[in-house]
């Protein structure tokens, strides 16, 4: 079975500061890694996504995340935050014996960007 | 706008009433997917449609619910007797083709609310 884990559940940060949010995935076999974004009251919007090709993956609005198979980690990096920024993310997962055909979550974490 | 469009946005009902979903996905898109999401979790999985075929239902799917997509291009999700525990954020994606090469794009969702 697949899982996802968000270290942390909120995430504070200031204005032009680096931001990390963390993930670890569990998978019997070699998954696609995404990254959404969840502003309040809109739709799941795709960061960026991992499929066994490069392992630093390069997202929209300045995202990248890491894809390390020792470390079972994909964690979502950005060098300076912008407050347009703050918003829930969500690490997740999907492996072959699903067919890829469906993803399963992280609980997310809630990114708050200070001025 | 081209994107996947869910209606309605929002539903409150008495427990016991019977509720239905409408999910217009990407027109060329034939994948269609239902998760569900809670307060503090991430979205959860219920079913998938390729074209006019459910192809799987997740056991958070219960008999209570059920969900069509008769011509392979709209699909409906219905609630019969309502719990409480329904009350969630519905939400509704679509993807173009096999495999994980092809994200999903997630709709706005549809919030019920089950009083």
């Amino acid at each position: 079975a697949q899982s996802v884990t968000q270290l942390d559940s909120h995430v504070s940060v200031s204005e032009g500061t680096p931001v990390l949010l963390r993930c670890n995935y569990s998978s019997s076999y070699s998954p696609s890694l995404f990254w959404y974004v969840q502003h309040p009251n809109k739709g799941l919007q795709l960061l960026l996504k991992y499929t066994s090709a490069a392992t630093l993956v390069k997202g929209i609005n300045g995202f990248e995340a890491e894809f390390k198979k020792s470390e079972t980690s994909f964690h979502l990096t950005k060098p300076s935050a912008h407050m347009s920024d703050a918003a829930e993310y969500f690490c997740v997962v999907s492996d072959p014996i699903s067919g890829y055909s469906t993803l399963t979550f992280g609980k997310g974490t809630m990114l708050l960007v200070s001025p | 706008d081209t994107g996947v469009s869910q209606d309605p946005r929002h539903k409150i009902t008495k427990r016991g009433q019977n509720v239905t979903f409408r999910c217009d996905p990407i027109s060329e898109h034939n994948r269609l997917y239902w998760y569900r999401q809670t307060l503090g979790q991430g979205p959860e999985f219920l079913t998938y449609f390729q074209n006019e075929a459910q192809l799987e239902k997740s056991r958070l799917l219960s008999d209570r619910f059920s969900a069509e997509r008769p011509k392979g291009s709209f699909s409906t999700l219905e609630i019969q007797r309502t719990e409480q525990g329904d009350s969630a954020m519905y939400l509704c994606a679509s993807s173009h083709g096999q495999g994980n090469a092809s994200p999903l794009h997630f709709g706005n969702g549809t919030r019920l609310t089950v009083t």
